[in-house]
C-alpha cells in the first residue's frame, strides 16, 4: 500500500507570509507525529495526533504554528507570518496508535525555506 | 531530562569493520528505543527496535546493546557496507505521553 505522503515537497516563501503543510497518512493509521529537523539536525517533536485529537502540544514553537488533523486521516500544519528560522524540513510519520510502541512511518518531509 | 543523547557526531568506518553509536537517557519513563536511518532527501525509516526488558536485540548486521542500569544503549553495524552510510538516530518514547525523543544523529561513512 502506499506509504506516507507530504506535500509540497518544497516551499519557499517571503517572511510574513502563511504556509499549510499537508500531511496524508498510512490509511488506518490513528497516529500521526509532526517534526521538524534543521539542517544537519535531529528532529525536533512537534505535536502528534490520536485520531483528531492533539494530547500533547507541548513541541510547538510559539504560537505561530498549529496543526489539525479531520476524519482522523489528513493533518495540516499551518506556521503564520513565517520567520527565516522557520526553515527546516517539516516531517510527518504515522503508527498504527500512539503508544505500544507501534513503528512510526515517515513521509518524505517538506523542506520549508523562508525567505 | 527529556534528552537523548548520542555520539558519536560523525563516524568513518573501512568496509567490513564495525560502526559502534551510542545513546544515553535520563528518563525513566521511556520504554522503547527504536533507531532509524536516513538517507540524504528521505525521512527516516526504522531500523531496528529494543524494549527495556531485554538486554540486546540483533537483526542480521544490526544489534542493540541495551543496558537499563546505565540508562544506555548502543547500535552496532557488523561487516558494515558502503550501502550502510547514512545518518542513524537512536529515539525513546516516553510510556506516558508517547512522545518520541531523538538523539541529534551520527552522520556514518563507510569507506569502500
Amino acid at each position: 500500500g502506499a506509504g506516507v505522503s507530504q506535500s509540497p515537497s518544497n516551499k519557499v516563501t517571503e517572511k510574513g507570509k502563511d504556509v499549510e503543510l499537508r500531511c496524508d497518512p498510512i490509511s488506518g493509521h490513528t497516529a500521526l507525529y509532526w517534526y521538524r529537523q534543521s539542517l544537519g539536525q535531529g528532529l525536533e517533536f512537534l505535536i502528534y495526533f490520536q485520531g483528531n485529537s492533539a494530547p500533547d502540544k507541548s513541541g510547538l514553537p510559539s504560537d505561530r504554528f498549529s496543526a489539525e488533523r479531520t476524519g482522523g486521516s489528513v493533518s495540516t500544519l499551518t506556521i503564520q507570518r513565517t520567520q527565516q528560522e522557520d526553515s527546516a524540513v517539516y516531517l510527518c510519520a504515522s503508527s498504527l496508535a500512539s503508544g505500544g510502541a507501534n513503528e512510526q512511518f515517515f513521509g518524505p518531509g517538506t523542506r520549508l525555506t523562508v525567505l | 531530562q527529556q534528552q537523548v543523547k548520542q555520539s558519536p557526531q560523525s563516524l568513518i568506518v573501512q568496509k567490513g569493520g564495525i560502526s559502534i553509536i551510542n545513546c544515553a537517557y535520563e528518563n525513566t519513563a521511556f520504554d522503547y528505543f527504536p533507531w532509524y536511518q536516513q538517507f540524504p532527501g528521505k525521512g527516516p525509516a526504522l531500523l531496528i527496535a529494543i524494549r527495556p526488558d531485554v538486554s540486546e536485540k540483533k537483526e542480521g548486521r544490526f544489534t542493540i546493546s541495551f543496558n537499563k542500569s546505565a540508562k544506555q544503549f548502543s547500535l552496532h553495524i557488523m561487516d558494515s557496507q558502503p550501502g550502510d552510510s547514512a545518518t542513524y538516530f537512536c529515539a525513546a518514547q516516553d510510556s506516558g505521553t508517547y512522545k518520541y525523543i531523538f538523539g541529534t544523529g551520527t552522520r556514518l561513512k563507510v569507506l569502500a
